[in-house]
């Protein structure tokens, strides 16, 4: 199957500092990308939809300004957790779906541990 | 909108019995169904998924699951687990129509008991 690499695995930073993670579609070509969070023993929720060459469309509740995404090619998604605090500790999971396949899986990233001292 | 409800949010089982995990969904629009399977620390792998015909869907690793449009109903079995099925198991659904979104059930954790 497609693969989907994210890096970093996990990141440890202070409060106050952004944080950048990427999401990579190794052997296909994305044009769109979505972005997860999960608590602990929770589920997944979708934070945002990330299109190539336009802007992320965010789902209610979820700040534009704190999280934000750049799909800036075919094979690439960026979060940053701009000014991150404590309550912004996750797992943070991407997915990626081939073009012209979109009905049938989702290829998910390995996810993302932040957590914000 | 969807919603999808996972019954059980714990399953204890002993090596080698059945496990049967439960999934319900809501919708006002027809769905695509799928299982996900979940180990720590890492990202979700494709267990199966029902688009279409047969209603009993074989996947990965000797799942299978059961569409019941009905019951609106999605149940993963398998008849015999191992200690290496010890792993999250996430239910989700997509509309057949407009944004490619999943939207994931609360998740089962099963553990395998030697």
């Amino acid at each position: 199957g497609a693969v989907v690499s994210q890096h970093p695995s996990r990141v440890i930073c202070k409060s106050g500092t952004s944080v950048k993670i990427e999401c990579r579609s190794l052997d296909f070509q994305a044009t769109t990308m979505f972005w997860y969070r999960q608590f602990p023993k929770q589920s997944l929720m979708l934070m945002a939809t990330s299109n190539e060459g336009s802007k992320a469309t965010y789902e209610q509740g979820v700040e534009k300004d704190k999280f934000l995404i750049n799909h800036a090619s075919l094979t690439l998604s960026t979060l940053t957790v701009a000014s991150a605090h404590p309550e912004d500790s996750s797992f943070y999971i991407c997915s990626a779906r081939a073009p012209g396949d979109w009905v049938t899986e989702a290829f998910f990233g390995q996810g993302t541990r932040l957590t914000v001292v | 909108a969807q919603s999808v409800t996972q019954l059980d949010s714990q399953v204890p089982v002993f090596e080698e019995a059945p496990v049967g995990l439960r999934c319900n969904y809501s919708s006002s629009v027809s769905v695509y169904l799928f299982w996900y399977v979940q180990y720590p620390n890492q990202g979700l792998q494709l267990l199966l998924k029902y688009l279409s015909g047969s209603t009993l869907v074989k996947g990965i690793n000797g799942f299978e699951a059961e569409f019941n449009k009905s019951q609106t109903s999605f149940h993963l079995r398998k008849p015999s687990v191992h200690i290496s099925d010890t792993a999250e198991y996430f239910c989700a659904v997509t509309p057949f129509q407009g944004a490619q979104k999943l939207v994931f059930g609360q998740g089962t954790r099963l553990t395998i008991n030697p």
